[in-house]
């Protein structure tokens, strides 16, 4: 059973920068999570998307947007690169919620940023 | 706002030595508090879902609780392979994103 995969693994970008990570979610999953994870902190939501469209949105800036495709994997893209977008980038997938019920997110790995 | 506090930020423990790690937690219509662990420069991985308070949920070495205002993980005779940062994360009502705490990073030495 395949799980979260993302790439790239590592990313070194300028500031000022455009930058694109990838996301492909467990097998089974048609909603995808993404968090950013500074050091020494825990994630912090992004935004999710199900049924190709984003469906809730954490507090981040307009330079972070988001993509779905078709077969559920998705993109995440952040402009105009600054310093402080350095940080581990955590995809998560899930089920999408039904009937009210919840359910458990999964992580990938990690792409790790790195902005200079 | 809705927060999440873990405590203690670090703890040592000898091998077999049991203890618990606590997140309290403030948050309207709690429908789910979560448990990961992570590995350094890794993922979250998940290890329970609670859902009302209390609920208890186990693991091998690891127990879960939950009341309506904090979350245990005890851990009972823990081994080094244990160590790792534990993750403590809530869900409320009408939302999908999960509100997480800092974490407290678990080191077992043999």
């Amino acid at each position: 059973d395949a799980g979260v995969t993302q790439s790239p693994t590592h990313l070194i970008k300028t500031r000022g920068q455009q930058v694109t990570l990838r996301c492909s979610p467990k097998s089974g999953h048609d909603t995808v999570s993404w968090y950013q994870q500074a050091l020494g902190q825990g994630p912090q939501f992004i935004f999710q998307y199900y049924e190709e469209e984003e469906r809730q949105r954490g507090n981040f800036p307009d330079r972070f947007s988001g993509h779905q495709f078709p077969n559920y994997s998705s993109e995440l893209n952040v402009n105009a690169l600054l310093l402080g977008d350095s940080a581990l980038y955590l995809c998560a997938s899930s089920l999408a919620p039904r009937k009210g019920r919840a359910y458990e997110q999964y992580f990938g790995p990690g792409t790790r940023l790195t902005v200079t | 706002e809705d927060q999440v506090t873990q405590s203690p930020e670090a703890l040592r423990l000898q091998e077999g030595e049991s203890s618990s790690l606590n997140c309290s937690y403030t948050v309207s219509g709690l429908r789910g508090l979560f448990w990961y662990r992570q590995d350094p420069g890794k993922g979250p991985e998940f290890l329970f879902t609670l859902y009302s308070a209390g609920e208890e949920k186990e693991k091998e070495r690891l127990k879960a609780t939950l009341t309506k205002k904090e979350s245990f993980l005890h851990i009972t005779a823990p081994k080094p392979e244990d160590s790792a940062t534990y993750l403590c994360a809530v869900r409320k009502g009408g939302s999908e994103k999960l509100v997480f705490g800092k974490g407290t990073k678990l080191t077992v030495n043999p």
